[in-house]
């Protein structure tokens, strides 16, 4: 059974661009969720998929957007990047019914945005 | 909103000994699901122990133990016979149902020889 992957491990963007992040789920989950965590803090909730279809928000503005595909593999998009934006990324996927309170991380994406 | 606060910034311990991580939180409901999760340089968050609230037994996993007391909204993490391996971020979480991970600013913990 593989865990969680993301890609890529790192990435370095230009303020204004637009950058896309991966995340395949640990095998059997349907539940992806995004996270953003800046340097020495704790996690912040962005989104989930279940399903293909967002189910969960947190407060961050439109230009951040995700996907869920139909093998339940996920992308997060951000545009008109930020120098704020800078920090690590991380995707966890939980399954459906019995476990799926408990989220599983991926290794996370470093971001940086000169 | 639901909010959760670890206090200590830094820990230490000597290697072989006990060492305790504090967490509270804030909730009005009744059923949800705390965690300790831990983060090593690597970056990769490992969970570590989980527990449901409506169990009054505390959760045990191995080395790591927690003290949970519901009324106090209180949830410590106990890690017993340290190890050298046991030094990385350690972050308390909070999630009720499947919504999201609410997650505490972390307790960096020391492990020295």
């Amino acid at each position: 059974e593989t865990g969680v992957t993301q890609s890529p491990t790192h990435l370095i963007k230009t303020r204004g661009q637009q950058v896309t992040l991966r995340c395949s789920s640990q095998s059997g989950h349907n539940t992806v969720s995004w996270y953003q965590q800046a340097l020495g803090q704790g996690p912040q909730f962005i989104f989930q998929y279940y399903r293909e279809e967002e189910n969960g928000r947190g407060n961050f503005p439109p230009r951040f957007s995700g996907l869920q595909f139909p093998n339940y593999s996920s992308e997060l998009n951000v545009n008109a990047l930020e120098l704020d934006d800078s920090a690590l990324y991380l995707c966890a996927s939980s399954p459906e019914g019995r476990g799926q309170e408990t989220q599983y991380f991926g290794p996370g994406t470093r971001l940086l945005v000169l | 909103a639901q909010t959760v606060t670890q206090s200590q910034p830094e820990m230490s311990v000597q290697e072989a000994e006990t060492v305790t991580l504090s967490c509270t939180y804030d909730t009005s409901e009744s059923d949800y699901y705390l965690f300790w999760y831990k983060q090593p340089p690597s970056r990769q968050m490992i969970l570590v122990i989980r527990q449901e609230a409506y169990k009054q037994q505390n959760a045990t996993e191995n080395r790591f133990s927690v003290n949970f007391q519901k009324a106090a909204k209180s949830f410590s993490l106990k890690i017993s016979d340290s190890q050298l391996g046991d030094a990385a971020m350690y972050f308390c979480a909070y999630r009720r149902g499947t919504d999201k991970l609410i997650f505490g600013t972390g307790t960096r913990l020391q492990v020295f020889p």
